[in-house]
């Protein structure tokens, strides 16, 4: 149980195109979800915090209008890089909380990989 | 600052050998600690927790973490390593009053040596 999938797992798009990742939660609901932003060899740097039916709380420093998040549903978060730009690719994993559970337990995603030409 | 500590940015061990990466945490109250694997391109996989209780953990793939309370320490162990667990190790503890975030160490990659 507690299944987390992303997609897509890669994508390749050229600069000052939008592109949009998937996030769901597969065989719970999830009240919450995370939006991370992970460099080569570096650890998770956390972007967003969405709750089902609210507007996305994001991390100092991260551009709201740039990284547009939306969690309409107990399964679906979604995240859209606007204009993207080349320092825009990295790797993106979500992850989903459920109300069951610890508060702190997170199911993670296996991520997407962009790339911006 | 709650803040997570991974002291080695790189570990290699023999494959049958012994294996313990260390996390230490800086934290008031009792930590809920988490320690994660990550694959290349893959997200991440947790391996063991701890809340409360038994501050020896077991967890998957034949991991165990020990929380030491006076050490602010929560160090993942196994006691023979296959080649298959050379990955990305991730200690991670839940952020206080911050609905519920985790703070992720450096991470610690472990390359297994045939």
């Amino acid at each position: 149980g507690a299944v987390v999938s992303q997609h897509p797992s890669w994508v390749i798009c050229k600069s000052g195109t939008s592109v949009k990742i998937e996030c769901r939660s597969l065989d719970f609901q999830a009240t919450t979800m995370f939006w991370y932003r992970q460099f080569p060899k570096q650890s998770l740097m956390l972007m967003a915090t969405s709750n089902e039916g609210s507007k996305a709380t994001y991390e100092q420093g991260v551009e709201k209008d740039k990284f547009l998040i939306n969690h309409a549903s107990l399964t679906l978060s979604t995240l859209t890089v606007t204009s993207a730009h080349p320092e825009d690719s990295s790797f993106y994993i979500c992850s989903a909380r459920g109300s069951q559970g610890s508060f702190y337990e997170q199911y993670f995603g296996p991520g997407t990989r962009l790339t911006v030409t | 600052a709650q803040s997570v500590t991974q002291p080695d940015i790189h570990i290699t061990v023999s494959e049958g050998a012994s294996l313990e990466l260390r996390c230490n945490y800086s934290y008031g109250a009792t930590p809920y600690l988490f320690w994660y694997v990550q694959s290349p391109g893959q997200g991440l996989q947790l391996l063991l927790k701890y809340f409360s209780g038994d501050t020896l953990v077991q967890g998957i793939k034949g991991f165990e973490a020990e929380f030491k309370r006076s050490q602010s320490s929560f160090n993942l162990r196994k006691p023979s390593v296959h080649w298959s667990d050379a990955a990305e190790y991730f200690c991670a503890v839940g952020a206080q009053n911050q609905g519920g975030k985790l703070i992720f160490g450096q991470g610690t990659e472990l390359s297994v040596k045939p």
